[in-house]
């Protein structure tokens, strides 16, 4: 596996299930981001994981719940959701200097339907 | 706080042709530019970046972007669009962040629709 990967690609469940979206990335980085893409808006940002410490929480609802265990890995659990959350969530990664100049590297992300 | 605004939200544009993307940026802190490119069911990917140093920037397929300090823009073009480019285009500004990693804020995105 090169770059970014991100499992699964599709995923449907009910507002009272409990899911794990899970992103994995081969590139040396030590920091991590969880974006959300919704049709219309801009990508958000949500998560911000550096040397697998969260540094960035952009005041996202308490049923996202990330988890970090390492540089390599990066998960968000979810449970009661609501429709809106529907969305392509997208997984990232990059150098961690904090100075703003490093790129990020994206995966494919998985398309979440919430029924 | 940093922002970015597409002005245009679709562009048809017809292969062979040249194209513009549009954007234009806030921010308060030094400026670093992102274009990125969102072909169907796919992550985002780099186009191009700047950093500093020369205000034309030349990135992958073909696209170049220009930074305009002056006027606060960061414009994607390409002098002949192929019908491959056909995607979502965003432009994005970057900042540091104080604990590590860095925090891009996007524009709303151009989709791109090359035709025959």
């Amino acid at each position: 596996e090169t770059g970014v990967t991100q499992t699964p690609r599709h995923l449907v469940m009910g507002m009272t299930n409990k899911k794990s979206l899970k992103c994995e990335q081969h590139l040396g980085h030590n920091a991590m981001y969880w974006y959300k893409q919704s049709a219309k808006k801009p990508l958000e940002l949500m998560f911000v994981y550096n040397f697998k410490e969260q540094t960035e929480n952009n005041s996202v609802p308490s049923r996202f719940s990330p988890e970090c265990p390492n540089s390599s890995h990066l998960f968000l659990h979810l449970h009661t959701l609501q429709p809106e959350d529907s969305a392509l969530y997208l997984c990232a990664s990059s150098q961690t200097a904090g100075t703003g100049d490093y790129e990020q590297y994206f995966g494919p992300g998985t398309r979440l339907t919430v029924t | 706080a940093q922002s970015v605004t597409q002005l245009d939200s679709q562009v048809p544009v017809f292969e062979e042709a040249p194209v513009e993307l549009r954007c234009n940026y806030s921010s308060s802190v030094s400026v670093y530019l992102f274009w990125y490119v969102q072909y169907p069911n796919q992550g985002l990917q780099l186009l191009l970046k700047y950093l500093s140093g020369s205000t034309l920037v030349k990135g992958i397929n073909g696209f170049e972007a220009e930074f305009n300090k002056s006027q606060t823009s960061f414009h994607l073009r390409k002098p002949s669009v192929h019908i491959s480019d056909t995607a979502e285009y965003f432009c994005a500004v970057s900042e540091g962040l104080t604990g590590g990693g860095n925090k891009l804020t996007f524009g709303t995105g151009t989709q791109l629709k090359v035709e025959l």
